[in-house]
This record gives structure tokens, C-alpha cells and sequence, in this order.
């Protein structure tokens, strides 16, 4: 199946530093979505990006939806040890009904270490 | 918000049987319903729609044959893994859209496990 293309593979920081991810996929999508997946549960909605070059934050996280409507990033500032977890990008490419099925990214593994 | 569940958590089943996953929208009706499947250290792979009230879609390379899929009301879906093997053995999550809406609330997902 299709998946996107998401950097890097896995973080290890210290506390407090700044982190930075982003997606890429070679296809469009009309909406990005972030995702926080923690161990035998299911992806929780950190952000959603619904227009091109679209700047959103939600506390210390912060993406933004590219302006070729190919690519997001996501940069978390100051991280604490409960932002292990692994990451994911979505893309989906309709407004509503089936159309809204989400294509993943690979995921990036996050470790802060107190 | 919106919530989703999926029962069971986990189940473990012997090679050749049959295993049921239901997919309940708890709070909303969900006329649109996802399954995907995620083997460890990797990613959500779609395996289907399921529409309430008809056919589901299944990606390509999933057996619908394998993968039985049933919307039979706005909220409940459920996933039958059919004959499972070893190799089913996975994590199944759901997801639910409320009608007309754009975001895709998830169950907490079915660790299962074929010995």
C-alpha cells in the first residue's frame, strides 16, 4: 500500500531541545494530519492542516501544510519526557465520506531522555 | 469528543479459526468506517471501507475473502479474520468519521495474536 515518506526514522534528545519532523509524499492531498501513537494504542490528532501553506499550532507544537500541497512539518519546542511516543504524518485527499481515508507516513520514533 | 471503541484488546487464537473484531462508534453515528493493520515497528496500512449498509472496499492486496467486513449499523463495524494464521497476527485498528465531517476518531486498537 502507499505510504509517505516521513524523517527522520527516530530521535533520541534531552529534555527541553526542540524536535523537528517532516513528511513528504509524491502525490497531493488537500488535508495533512499529525499523529502521536503510543504503545498498543491507537493514533491520537495532534494537528490538522485543511489549506496549502497553512501555519497551525496547538502549544508547543507547531506544522505547517506545504505550499505544493506535497509535504508538511512538524517542530515540537521544548520537549518533555511524556512526548515519547512515535509520530505519524497523514494525508488524506477528499472533504468527507470515504474519500477520507488517510495514507500514513513511516513514522518517527521520538525518545526524550529526562 | 468523539469516541471509539474496539473490543476485544487483544485476543489470542489458534491457527484455522475464526476471530471477530467490532468497531463501535460510541457517542456519534459513523456512516463511514476504516480497518488497518500495523505489524510492529511500522506503520498503519489501510485495509478497507466499510459503509454502512453496503459492500465494503478493500485495499489492493487485502482478501476480502480473508478480511470479513460488516457495517451493519451507524455504529458498529465489524472486522472477521477469517482461517487466521501465524502471519495475521497483528495490531487492527478502526477508525470512524462522523457523517459529514473530516476527521477520522480511532478505537484503541486489537493486538492479535495467531499460535
Amino acid at each position: 500500500g502507499q505510504q509517505l515518506n516521513q524523517s527522520p526514522q527516530s530521535m533520541f534528545i534531552q529534555e527541553g531541545e526542540d524536535v523537528s519532523m517532516n513528511c513528504t509524499s509524491s502525490s497531493i492531498f488537500n488535508t495533512w494530519l499529525w499523529y502521536k501513537q503510543d504503545p498498543g494504542e491507537g493514533p491520537v490528532l495532534l494537528i490538522a492542516l485543511y489549506k496549502a501553506g497553512e501555519l497551525t499550532s496547538n502549544g508547543r507544537l507547531t506544522a505547517q501544510f506545504g505550499i505544493t500541497r506535497k509535504d508538511s512539518f512538524l517542530n515540537i519546542s521544548a520537549s518533555i519526557p511524556s512526548d515519547v511516543g512515535i509520530y505519524f504524518c497523514a494525508g488524506q485527499e477528499g472533504y468527507g465520506g470515504a474519500t477520507n481515508k488517510l495514507i500514513f507516513g513511516t513514522g518517527t520514533l521520538l525518545a526524550v531522555q529526562p | 469528543g468523539a469516541v471509539v471503541s474496539q473490543h476485544p484488546s487483544w485476543v489470542i487464537c489458534k491457527s484455522g479459526t475464526s476471530v471477530k473484531i467490532e468497531c463501535r462508534s460510541l457517542d456519534f453515528q459513523a456512516t463511514t468506517m476504516f480497518w488497518y493493520r500495523q505489524f510492529p515497528k511500522q506503520s498503519l496500512m489501510l485495509m478497507a471501507t466499510s459503509n454502512e449498509g453496503s459492500k465494503a472496499t478493500y485495499e489492493q492486496g487485502v482478501e476480502k475473502d480473508k478480511f470479513l467486513i460488516n457495517h451493519a449499523s451507524l455504529t458498529l463495524s465489524t472486522l472477521t479474520v477469517t482461517s487466521a494464521h501465524p502471519e495475521d497476527s497483528s495490531f487492527y485498528i478502526c477508525s470512524a468519521v462522523l457523517a459529514g465531517d473530516t476527521e477520522a476518531f480511532f478505537g484503541q486498537g486489537t493486538r492479535l495474536t495467531v499460535v
